[in-house]
């Protein structure tokens, strides 16, 4: 079992859907939490952290993190062609963050 | 802030020759990674620094990998001889020392090894 695994992709949306993505851990000491954007060909870059149980709301992002179920989503609202991009989650533990594969996201105009 | 700082943008070179990537951190960020992205690996973290010492560097593939930070501002990665199978975008990032703050990433260098 991989230590940090996202819903498998791609996913495609219609612009101004709501784009819901998922990703769940294996180690239950994990203590943050984040999720990196990657455009084609771009390094990732961060777009929402989160460091304890419940919503984090930023803009049309909200990250959402249950410790208990060892799962943290990122919820993309009024989707918008500019966010197609590859979407990474970060589980992090003592300075060290593990990444998932990774989720293609297309929104179609 | 310049940003994190990596040279060069592309690398091609034939196996058997040896390869070295270089880094610079943002200034203030006590922490230096070294990644390697493949469509079949994901991102891999291959080593990571802490005030310029190597912390853990469990990822490093083999002994022809290796990685240096002589001062605050400088790190490479040298891979030496290189192989095809070392092909792969390989990125730097750096945080702060802050405890679990987010990673900020250099843009990258793409190696090809024919």
């Amino acid at each position: 079992q991989k230590e940090v695994e996202q819903n498998s992709g791609p996913l495609s949306v219609p612009e101004g859907a709501i784009a819901s993505l998922n990703c769940t851990y294996s180690d239950r000491v994990s203590q943050s939490f984040f999720w990196y954007r990657q455009y084609s060909g771009k390094s990732p870059e961060l777009i929402m952290s989160i460091y304890s149980n419940g919503d984090k709301e930023d803009g049309r992002f909200t990250a959402q993190l249950n410790k208990a179920s060892q799962y943290v989503s990122l919820l993309i609202r009024d989707s918008q062609p500019s966010d197609s991009a590859t979407y990474l989650c970060a589980v992090n533990y003592a300075g060290k963050s593990t990444f998932g594969d990774g989720t293609t996201l297309t929104v179609k105009p | 802030d310049a940003g994190v700082i990596q040279s060069p943008r592309h690398e091609v070179t034939e196996m058997g020759q040896e390869v070295t990537l270089r880094c610079k951190p943002i200034s203030g960020h006590d922490y230096l990674f070294w990644y390697r992205q493949t469509m079949m690996r994901g991102l891999e973290l291959l080593i990571y620094f802490n005030n310029n010492v190597p912390i853990d560097d469990s990822g490093m593939p083999e002994d022809r990998f290796s990685a240096k930070m002589p001062n605050a501002s400088f790190s490479t990665l040298k891979i030496q001889p290189s192989e095809p199978r070392d092909s792969a975008v390989y990125f730097c990032a750096s945080s702060s020392q802050v405890y679990n703050s987010p990673l900020h990433f250099g843009n990258g260098t793409r190696l090809t090894v024919t």
